[in-house]
């Protein structure tokens, strides 16, 4: 069981709507990241922070901004969703360099 | 920068069958290697590792893999599947460095024929 936590799971909104994905984790990890990934396609880093007030853009431009301002709470936020933004995000931490990723569950967006 | 190819997207296999899925990475340095699996539903779980020491590296589940940096590969392997291997199966790599990010290949789906 991943001590990681995406809420919601499965998500279909409207487009221009706002909306935030919630991602918790209790393992008390200073990294956290976000990916993107289409149905058999690759991970695509959007997001990561490596503490409390440290966000970064990853390697795949996103519209989605992010914040960290506890250890444990890592949301994204699209200001205003579009059909483009469709796609599963997936929320992971790390303890450290020597350790690889726990993820979570995965949110499901779909924009409509 | 660092990239993760895996040249197979979708295997099946009959139960029992021998199973070696190719992952390749561009990084002349050290890196770290990475085996993830998605099982239909679930989230992405750590199968194996490799950082240093012995270039074979043993997993969850019976799978093992084996790093050969002359080749800059990390295949996975398994002796014999079980119906219950179908799933995705994630290559990555990272270089250890202050960014601490982990880079993806794109999946192979193995499908298993009971």
């Amino acid at each position: 069981e991943a001590d990681i936590y995406q809420t919601p799971r499965y998500l279909v909104i409207g487009t221009g709507k706002k909306i935030t994905l919630e991602c918790s984790q209790t393992m008390g990890h200073d990294k956290m990241y976000w990916y993107q990934q289409d149905p058999g396609m690759e991970l695509h880093l959007i997001h990561y922070s490596y503490g409390v007030n440290s966000t970064e853009k990853g390697d795949l431009s996103s519209e989605s901004t992010v914040s960290r301002i506890r250890t444990e709470h890592f949301p994204l936020t699209l200001e205003s969703a579009r059909p483009s933004h469709t796609s599963q995000y997936l929320c992971a931490s790390r303890q450290g360099a020597d350790y690889g990723y726990t993820f979570g569950s995965g949110t499901r967006l779909t924009v409509v | 920068a660092q990239s993760v190819s895996q040249h197979n997207h979708h295997v099946i296999l009959s139960e029992a069958a021998s199973l070696e899925l190719g992952c390749n990475y561009s990084y002349g340095g050290t890196v770290n290697l990475f085996w993830y699996v998605q099982y239909p539903g679930q989230h992405l779980q750590l199968l194996l590792k490799y950082f240093s020491g012995d270039p074979l590296v043993k997993g969850i589940k019976g799978f093992e893999a084996e790093f050969i940096k002359s080749k800059f590969s990390f295949n996975l392997r398994k002796p014999s599947v079980q119906w219950s291997d179908t799933a995705e199966y994630f290559c990555a790599v990272n270089v250890p460095s202050s960014a601490s990010k982990i880079i993806f290949g794109s999946g192979t789906r193995l499908s298993i024929r009971p």
